[in-house]
């Protein structure tokens, strides 16, 4: 099992952030994939999920900027911020579940929020 | 949503000591997960479904608690166990996780 975060290092504020999560040794149609992320020196914040049928549920602090996608043919999940703030700036982690809790982790994406 | 209150948020302990970290939930949860992370590495499931250990983590490690009351403990502190150390709850949408426990070697 294997996943791997992918996006841009450095996006400015008021833009949008795209991430995409490649997974391997798995199959996106059987097990979930979630979104985490953590700001520099700081703890652990759960954004979100597409569930198996294609609803999704989202951070409510998060809601009305998120959005998550995936193409299972493809093996990705994707991840959409827009309007990016300061406070935005974080490592993202695409993270899949086993033993139920969160038990494969990607490396973590830095993304800098600045002008 | 449920939030989770570790504490202490720091603790150091000397090789061979006892160490317990405890994570309280504002509401009850069935299960707590336990993840250690290290500086620069993405976390690691810990603990799971309160008390069990995946395959790799040393024995030393133990969970226990219920309703809202939680709490991971170290057996004899080693070296390699200096870490933060995060509790997690998914009894409800959205899963959340505590603030972290900085466990320091003293």
């Amino acid at each position: 099992v294997q996943l791997k975060e992918s996006g841009p290092g450095l996006v400015q504020p008021s833009q949008t952030l795209s991430l995409t999560c490649s997974v391997s040794g798995f199959s996106l149609t059987d097990y979930i994939v979630h979104w985490v992320r953590q700001p520099p020196g700081k703890g652990l914040e759960w954004m979100g999920v597409m569930w198996s049928g294609g609803t999704t549920t989202y951070n409510s602090a998060l809601k009305s900027r998120l959005t998550i996608t995936m193409d299972t043919s493809k093996s990705q999940v994707f991840l959409e911020i827009n309007s990016l703030q300061t406070e935005d700036t974080a490592i993202y982690y695409c993270t899949r579940a086993g033993y139920g809790g969160f038990a494969y982790w990607g490396q973590g994406t830095l993304v800098t929020v600045s002008s | 949503e449920i939030v989770l209150t570790q504490s202490p948020t720091t603790i150091a302990a000397s090789p061979g000591e006892k160490v317990t970290i405890t994570c309280r939930a504002s509401s009850s949860v069935s299960y707590m997960y336990w993840y250690q992370q290290k500086s620069g590495a993405s976390p690691k499931l810990w603990i799971y479904d309160t008390s069990k250990l995946p395959s790799g983590v040393p024995n030393r490690f133990s969970g226990s608690g219920s309703g809202t009351s939680y709490s991971l403990t170290v057996n004899t502190m080693e070296t390699e166990d200096a870490a933060t150390y995060y509790c997690q709850q998914w009894s409800s949408i959205p899963p959340t996780f505590g603030g972290g426990t900085k466990l320091e070697l003293k």
